[in-house]
């Protein structure tokens, strides 16, 4: 089965910190997602990459940076923490050209105080 | 508009019962359909994935996609407590490196004993 592991299920940081949401897969794949979930809003796109190094921006990737060093690794990074990001985020991965089997992971819980 | 339009119920209906769950879309270019269950504090599973119009079935649940109408159904028969959740459509264009999903908003199904 593939896996996605979120190392960080719940997370309370404060206003200004720097957070880092940090997502491992088993399977090989080539592409990797971060969504952010919210109530009424669904998940919306924050980045993804297609390959080691590579990134593109999603819908919504004001405040967020990530890193891709290597391939099994997507990191999410919110460089100053804002009340307004506290949210459910979501990495997800899918092999090449397969976007249509996205696998996610559990979930990482942020609330920013 | 928001290119994906999904119900948010809640959705309450007997154990037993015929379910139908439901998505509208804008985007005509909209090439790949599917369904994600989401468990309470959990990440999204993919349940079934399509790119034509007609039926898919698997087991209780069959997938309809109407391209002509831009809508898409997903149907679970004899429904089960255990299918409590919350069921997101999703829809995806290739551009051939890593495709972008987008999400319906969730309806929350209640399968009651």
């Amino acid at each position: 089965d593939v896996k996605v592991t979120q190392s960080s299920r719940y997370l309370v940081k404060r206003t200004g910190e720097k957070v880092f949401l940090e997502c491992v897969q088993d399977m090989d794949h080539e592409n990797m997602f971060w969504y952010r979930q919210d109530p009424g809003l669904g998940l919306r796109l924050i980045y993804f990459s297609y390959d080691v190094k590579m990134k593109e921006k999603g819908d919504i990737p004001e405040g967020y940076s990530v890193s891709r060093e290597k391939k099994e690794r997507f990191s999410l990074i919110l460089e100053s923490a804002s009340t307004n990001q506290t949210s459910m985020y979501l990495c997800a991965s899918s092999p090449a050209g397969f976007v249509d089997t996205i696998y996610f992971g559990e979930g990482s819980w942020l609330t920013v105080v | 508009q928001k290119e994906v339009e999904q119900d948010p119920g809640p959705l309450s209906v007997p154990e037993g019962a015929i379910v139908s769950l439901n998505c509208t879309y804008s985007n005509s270019a909209f090439q790949y359909f599917m369904w994600y269950r989401q468990y309470s504090r959990k990440g999204p599973e993919l349940l079934m994935y399509t790119y034509s119009s007609g039926n898919k079935e698997d087991g209780r649940f069959t997938a309809q996609v109407d391209k002509s109408s831009k809508y898409i159904s997903l149907f679970i028969r004899d429904s089960q407590p255990s299918d409590s959740a919350t069921y997101l459509c999703a829809m995806s264009i290739n551009t051939g490196t890593a495709s972008k999903l987008t999400f319906g908003t969730g309806t929350r199904l209640q399968v009651t004993l």
